[in-house]
């Protein structure tokens, strides 16, 4: 049981550059979240999805798109890569009524 | 939507003493409140939660109260170590409820305890 998991750990991307990050889980868990973490910001939702086939946007959604075309996977893509978005990139899931379980994070910087 | 306001952002205590953070919530209707630990290069991950339907939880060193009236809640740690320095972040949501559900963040304190 891996819990949740997301590829790749690190990138660096130019400016408009094109990337897609991938999030796992094995816990057969109904949501999924795109959050992103910089200094001083806390975590703020990007996208979430409740349940396959389905996604909303969060807080922070421009310049991001999602899809959860399987269950077990939420894909974060960034269309056109810009220095904003250098940022540490964090995915989590979970079940209804329960508590929400963290990918171990992304680090992305956009030069 | 629901608000969660965090406090303080930063705090510094001796080891061996203890540390409180305090969160307040907006919304009414929530009724979940986990407390997340993340150290620093890491994942935020879930040291304590509590439930609309208990007033405290206790886990060892670790406790969280809840005032549902105030619409507040806090962490207590006591005989703090060094290793208990990270940031911690709290959040609200209604456990049930589709997207109601989604955990609402504090902006996080960070905790540094000195030896």
């Amino acid at each position: 049981n891996a819990g949740v998991t997301q590829t790749p750990k690190f990138r660096v991307l130019k400016t408009g550059q094109s990337m897609t990050l991938l999030c796992a889980q094995d816990m057969n868990h109904e949501y999924m979240y795109w959050y992103r973490q910089d200094p001083g910001m806390g975590l703020r939702l990007i996208h979430y999805s409740v349940g396959e086939g389905t996604t909303a946007k969060g807080e922070v959604p421009d310049g991001y798109n999602v899809s959860r075309l399987k269950k077990q996977n939420f894909l974060l893509g960034l269309e056109s890569a810009a220095p904003s978005q250098t940022s540490v990139y964090f995915c989590a899931s979970r079940r209804e009524g329960e508590t929400q379980y963290f990918g171990p994070g992304t680090r992305l910087l956009v030069l | 939507g629901e608000n969660v306001e965090q406090h303080p952002s930063t705090l510094s205590v001796q080891e061996g003493d203890s540390a409180v953070i305090k969160c307040t919530y907006s919304d009414s209707a929530s009724n979940y409140f986990p407390w997340y630990k993340q150290e620093l290069g890491k994942r935020p991950q879930l040291i304590i939660d509590i439930r609309s339907n208990v007033g405290e939880k206790k886990d060892q060193r670790i406790a969280v109260t809840l005032n549902k009236t105030a619409k507040h809640f806090s962490l207590h740690i006591t005989e703090t170590q060094p290793e208990d320095s990270a940031v911690y972040f709290c959040a609200a949501s209604r456990a049930y409820g589709g997207s109601q559900g989604n955990l609402i963040f504090g902006k996080g304190t960070k905790l540094s305890v000195k030896p």
